[in-house]
């Protein structure tokens, strides 16, 4: 198993522009989500989803859009980059939100100018 | 809403034992989790208790009071590679049967020889 993927590792954008995160699991993980941490800060969830086609709103969802139509890929969209979306982005999946640890993948470390 | 307390660093000597004390106010309590980042990399998920009392696995142990609502982290016979940052994290219920993760901001461990 390739656990929790995503793509890119690294990306600089210029103010305005757009970019589409990608992130997919392959252990059939009900519940995905994503984060940001910026340095010296916990992490921040952005979006979740506790199934394909349902998707809610974290504590800093502002500036980011997602979708789930799998149950494997879960992207996020950002639309409009601003200097303050500068941070490492994490996915995460969790076979279910009760009790159950979050696997984490590699993070895209993405800076705006 | 929910708040995590934890300390920013803390420095211990190789082979000694060191707690990583964790303190919180949430409403809908409903797990605590630690997890374990090395610098540049994603989290790794440690522990969990949603009872209280004592959590031991092998070098690691994770101690939770719901009515004081406090944790800790406690590292044995520490090694250079559990210098990392430990972060903890409270599982509550926002409704609906869905549960969020609430991070806190860290604790930056440096093991020295």
């Amino acid at each position: 198993n390739a656990g929790v993927t995503q793509t890119p590792k690294f990306r600089i954008l210029k103010i305005g522009q757009s970019m589409t995160l990608q992130c997919a699991q392959d252990m059939n993980h009900n519940y995905m989500y994503w984060y940001r941490q910026d340095p010296g800060m916990g992490l921040k969830l952005i979006y979740y989803s506790v199934g394909a086609g349902i998707t809610d709103k974290g504590e800093v969802p502002n500036g980011y859009n997602v979708s789930r139509s799998t149950t494997e890929d879960f992207p996020l969209r950002l639309e409009l980059a601003a200097p303050s979306q500068t941070s490492v982005y994490f996915c995460a999946s969790s076979y279910s939100s009760l009790g159950a640890e979050q696997y984490f993948g590699p993070g895209t470390r993405l800076t705006v100018t | 809403g929910q708040n995590i307390d934890q300390p920013t660093e803390m420095t211990a000597t190789e082979g000694a034992i060191v707690q990583i004390n964790c303190t919180y106010q949430t409403s809908g309590f409903n797990g605590l989790f630690w997890y374990q980042q090395h610098a540049g990399e994603a989290p790794t998920f440690l522990s969990y208790n949603v009872l209280d009392g004592l959590e031991e696995k092998g070098r690691f142990s994770s101690f939770l009071s719901r009515s004081k609502g406090y944790s800790y982290l406690l590292l044995k016979e520490l090694q250079m590679k559990d210098s990392a940052s430990y972060l903890c994290a409270l599982r509550a219920e926002t409704g609906a049967g869905s549960y969020q993760l609430t991070f806190g901001k860290g604790t930056k461990l440096s093991v020295i020889p």
